[in-house]
Parts: C-alpha cells; structure tokens; sequence
C-alpha cells in the first residue's frame, strides 16, 4: 500500500508557541490530504481538506487561522498551529488520497501534541 | 447526511476464535464506499477491507472479512483466527461520491490468550 510518513511523530511545546507538523505521500501523488485530529478515546474528527494548489477547506467549527494548513506540493501538506494553548494537545493524523469514492485513505503515523 | 454507527464500545474474544465487530450505516448517497481500519495502540490507522456499495460480493482479504447487506445498511467486520496482534481499536468508516470520510465511534477489541 502507499505510504504516507508525519514529521515529527511527537512534540512538546510551550503555549504560545507555534508548531508545524509535515505529512508527506512518499511513492504516490495526493491530489487531496486530509488533516484530522483525535482526542484520547474517541474517533477521528476532520478539520480540513486540502488540495494542492489551493485553499484548504476546514469543517465547521475549527478555526482556520489558528490551525494554518499549506499544501504546496502533490507530496506534501503542512499543517500549523498557531499560538498553541493547552487544549491544543491532542493526536494530529493526516492521510492522503483522491476525491475518488471508492479509493481508500493512506494515513500517516499521526504526530502527538503536548501543549505545556 | 451521513452516519456511522458502531454499538459496541468494546469487545472480547479468545485467541484463535473468530469475532465480528458491528457497524451500521446511514446515507442518500446512491453510491458510496465502506471501509474498516485499525488503530494499534501506536495510533497509526490501518486500512483493512473495502466495499463499494455496488459490490454484488462481500469484501475479503485474509482473515478479514466483510459481511455487507445493503438493506439493512450493515457492514460488519469479521475477524477469524483472532491473534493477539489483533487487539486495537477499530473504525467503521464511510465515503460517498466526492466526499470527505465519516467514521464511526470505533470498538475496541481484546484479544485473550
């Protein structure tokens, strides 16, 4: 299967600080990229979808200009929190894939956010 | 819109038994993907098994497969041969055309020795 790699897998910042976490498609190109946060013990929730070339697009509910997303690249999306607070901590995963239904998603290792 | 729905918080079954995890579904969508990943404790998320909503035959790879049954939205996972590699958590998970990826709440899974 494709393989898409984070960086860095885990991260321990202070508030008020800004950290960027990289997701990288290693043998395949993704049109689109997924960024999705996890809070312990419960399901994945999309924050954005990103395109390459273009803006992203981010679900309801998550601010856009703290949780800043680039995607530059076929291969690469990046994803940045701004001015990170403790409720910020949390596990990032990003996945990359198509717009195509019956395509699966290839996620990444996730990376773990600790906001002191 | 859609749902993901998955009943069982948690599960256990015996090593070498087999298991089925529940899920069941809600969309308009005429066309529309299945998927079942699962999520180690390391966290990384591990596409399992796929079914298109037009698949005329249930879904299998490995000891993993997937009982669909369209009119009563249900895509349950069936594990055989459990080994304890297989304790994790896993996501029930739902795309239609064009659209983002819905997961379920997830169940967690124990494997007994």
């Amino acid at each position: 299967g494709a393989v898409v790699s984070q960086h860095p897998s885990w991260v321990i910042c202070k508030s008020g600080t800004s950290v960027k976490i990289e997701c990288r498609s290693l043998d395949f190109q993704a049109t689109t990229m997924f960024w999705y946060r996890q809070f312990p013990k419960q399901s994945l929730m999309l924050m954005a979808t990103s395109n390459e070339g273009s803006k992203a697009t981010y679900e309801q509910g998550v601010e856009k200009d703290k949780f800043l997303i680039n995607h530059a690249s076929l291969t690469l999306s990046t994803l940045t929190v701004t001015s990170a607070h403790p409720e910020d901590s949390s596990f990032y995963i990003c996945s990359a894939g198509t717009f195509i239904s019956t395509d699966t998603q290839y996620f990444g290792p996730g990376t773990r956010l600790t906001v002191l | 819109a859609q749902k993901i729905t998955q009943t069982q918080p948690g599960m256990f079954v015996q090593e070498k038994e087999a298991v089925t995890l529940d899920c069941t579904y809600d969309t308009s969508d005429p066309s529309y993907g299945l998927f079942w990943y699962k999520q180690p404790s390391s966290g990384e998320m591990i596409f399992l098994i796929y079914q298109g909503s037009y698949d005329q035959q249930n879904a299998t790879e490995g000891r993993y497969s997937l009982n669909f049954q369209k009119a009563r939205k249900s895509a349950n996972l069936v594990i055989s041969a459990s080994q304890l590699g297989d304790s994790a958590m896993y996501f029930c998970a739902m795309r239609g055309n064009g659209q983002n990826f819905v997961f379920g709440p997830g169940t967690r899974l124990s494997v007994l020795p």
